[in-house]
């Protein structure tokens, strides 16, 4: 079957980093997607891996290693904003999007 | 450019009922998809449609139809509805449907059914 593990729920303090784990086992890979949800509110969309390496987009940065099935997304100068769900999403070989359960990120002062 | 809307944005709804959850996008993308979300699970596809006048099943499309009569509109019917589609149900679209396309999505509706 297919899979897509990341933590339920992580805490960090306002400027400090954090680390969001995902790994997947899916049928076939075209890439890996995080979003971003708030509570109550639609995903919206933070990045796109589909290569080995980490890809930066200002304060957030994602990585991929195909071989480990292993991605994370790094967030940087935490602000109270980023207290959110953060979606780890895998397209398979049939172009669909399969998901993991979210992760909830507490951020406290 | 309002991107994708759905309405109602919430309801509770009579079980046995039948009830069509709207969706409409003005981005022109060719794919739409909807998805059911559930407390402790991820997204779950129930239909999607990669072009105008074509439908496929996803994970999860037992209780629900939907139909693709153009671009823009991607209804989704529950014809006799269960407790267990009490959800909140996001409509989304992308551009192609095909690898590395983003997928955008509505603000969701919740559903209650008693």
């Amino acid at each position: 079957g297919q899979n897509i593990d990341q933590p339920t729920e992580m805490t960090a303090t306002e400027g400090a980093i954090v680390q969001i784990n995902c790994t997947y086992q899916t049928s076939g890979f075209n890439g890996l997607f995080w979003y971003q949800q708030h509570a109550g509110e639609a995903p919206t969309f933070l990045s796109y891996n589909v290569l080995d390496g980490l890809e930066e987009k200002g304060r957030f940065s994602s990585f991929l290693s195909r071989s480990k099935g292993y991605s994370y997304l790094l967030l940087k100068e935490l602000q109270m904003k980023d207290s959110a769900s953060y979606l780890c999403a895998v397209m398979d070989s049939n172009y669909q999007l399969i998901w993991g359960a979210g992760t909830k990120l507490i951020i406290k002062p | 450019t309002a991107g994708i809307t759905q309405a109602p944005t919430s309801q509770i709804l009579a079980a046995g009922r039948s009830m069509t959850l709207r969706c409409t996008q003005d981005m022109r993308h060719n794919a739409m998809y909807w998805y059911r979300q559930d407390l402790g699970l991820g997204l779950r596809l129930i239909h999607y449609s990669n072009t105008a006048g074509t439908t496929g099943k996803g994970e999860v499309p037992d209780g629900y139809s939907v139909s693709r009569a153009n671009t823009d509109d991607f209804p989704l019917t529950l014809a006799s509805a269960v407790p267990s589609q009490t959800s909140v149900y996001f409509c989304a679209s992308s551009d192609s449907g095909t690898g590395g396309d983003t997928q955008y999505f509505g603000p969701g509706t919740r559903l209650t059914v008693l």
